[in-house]
């Protein structure tokens, strides 16, 4: 069955340092999204995706934040300048063409990002 | 008040058991339901995905959607020790995809 890959598996960086989470969304999947998970506590949306701009983006998504999608595979969240609090999983996840973008979401198994 | 509730847990049954999980929301726009289980440190696996108030049945799971009262449920039967994780129920309202997530119910089947 396909799924969405995420790497690394885990990311230690230091806070004021940029990061770069890499996705591979499912082939066929247009809608793209980023949703992180601090230690704890519940899963928080980011950001949505879809040809080739942004449509919906959370509070938590500030100037700090960017996504992209480089290529026709990748699917990228940057971050430009991390803090302490940016620590969490993050999930990226896509949903196929069918239904607008009232699809159910597949999640990949998330990137670890750890700011010391 | 918050958007979406569950109970944390945990919820600890014997193998063969019938598991109920159940979610409230307050927000009456959200119109697709959806649960996820989630092991640990892996990322939310997508179970069931229903719309309308009622029952939806695959294989030994079974989510029950009450709009009038904003309550969802999922009943599983004849649980099993790998069913062992959390288990997280989300929505949304019909304008885009941004999902709200309750805070999960973490599941214990003993042998």
């Amino acid at each position: 069955e396909p799924e969405v890959t995420q790497t690394p598996s885990h990311q230690v960086t230091q806070m004021g340092q940029e990061v770069i989470l890499r996705c591979v969304p499912i082939s066929n999947h247009l809608y793209f999204y980023w949703y992180r998970q601090i230690l704890g506590q519940k899963v928080e949306f980011l950001v949505s995706f879809y040809n080739n701009e942004i449509s919906e983006k959370s509070e938590i998504f500030d100037d700090q934040f960017s996504v992209e999608r480089p290529d026709g595979s990748n699917f990228t969240l940057k971050i430009r300048s991390t803090k302490l609090e940016d620590s969490a999983m993050y999930f990226c996840a896509s949903s196929p063409p069918q239904g607008g973008g009232n699809s159910p979401l597949h999640f990949g198994n998330g990137t670890r990002l750890t700011v010391t | 008040q918050k958007e979406v509730e569950q109970d944390p847990g945990p919820l600890s049954v014997p193998e063969g058991a019938i598991v109920s999980l159940n979610c409230t929301y307050s927000n009456s726009a959200f119109q697709y339901f959806m649960w996820y289980r989630q092991y640990s440190r892996k990322g939310p696996e997508l179970l069931m995905y229903t719309y309308s108030s009622g029952n939806k049945e695959d294989g030994r799971f079974t989510a029950q959607v009450d709009k009038s009262s904003k309550y969802i449920s999922l009943f599983i039967r004849d649980s099993q020790p790998s069913d062992s994780a959390t288990y997280l129920c989300a929505t949304n309202v019909n304008a885009g995809n941004m999902l709200t997530f309750g805070g999960g119910t973490r599941l214990m089947v003993k042998p």
